[in-house]
């Protein structure tokens, strides 16, 4: 059974950092690209990040270039996001995915809020 | 500010035929991009609906189907369930952005 089980999520002040962490099992994750996504509160889907299997390659969305950093460790099956210099509209539902096979996970709530 | 536009919301009665649409540009669906869809029930994560294009994964039931033309792409549902009821996704690849890009959403009403 394929999983994506993130954590990480949280209640951070703005200007702070979270660390973000996905999951993996279930499918051969060191050979798939992995992205985040991420849901504000009653508003659509908006890519984030992606990363390539070996972890060589990253991109980012404008809104979090700069603030953002997508890593991996394909021995642990894990996906990271470091999340830095958070602002008030990071404030959403972060969702590890296999965009490719179509693999979500639960996602994570990050609240970015004084 | 979603690159690839879609209509609010979509209703039918059960039984009926709708279509969704979703409009992209000349960096995304017009430069021959797949279109993947995704129907996302409430409190839960977006599922993989339509896979290029016109795909579906398994399990998926035959009542929902995928076209692409030009620059846009539609998902059709036939034979509406309130099971449907649901917000549904497009998402693409964006060349001038480099990277994916979703559409603005559909929700779904079953009258």
């Amino acid at each position: 059974e394929v999983q994506l089980v993130e954590s990480g999520g949280g209640l951070v002040q703005p200007g702070g950092s979270l660390r973000l962490s996905c999951a993996a099992s279930g499918f051969s994750f060191s050979i798939y690209w992995m992205h985040w996504v991420r849901q504000a509160p009653g508003k659509g889907l908006v890519w984030v990040s992606r990363i390539k299997s070996d972890g060589s390659s990253t991109n980012y969305a404008d809104s979090v270039q700069g603030r953002f950093t997508i890593s991996r460790d394909n021995a642990k099956n894990t996906l990271y996001l470091q999340m830095n210099s958070l602002r008030a509209e990071d404030t959403a539902i972060y969702y590890c995915a296999n965009l490719l096979q179509g693999y979500w996970g639960q996602g994570t709530l990050v609240t970015v809020s004084s | 500010q979603s690159v690839l536009t879609q209509p609010p919301s979509v209703s039918g009665a059960p039984g009926q035929r709708i279509t969704l649409s979703c409009t992209g540009g000349s960096s995304n669906i017009g430069a021959g991009y797949d279109v993947h869809w995704y129907q996302q029930l409430p409190g839960t994560a977006p599922k993989l609906l339509i896979f290029g294009n016109r795909n579906r994964p398994s399990g998926v039931p035959d009542r929902f189907s995928g076209s692409k033309s030009g620059a846009s792409a539609s998902l059709a549902i036939s034979g509406l369930q309130a099971e449907d009821e649901a917000d549904y996704y497009c998402q693409s690849y964006d060349s001038s952005l480099s990277g994916y890009v979703f559409g603005t959403g559909t929700k779904v009403t079953v009258l």
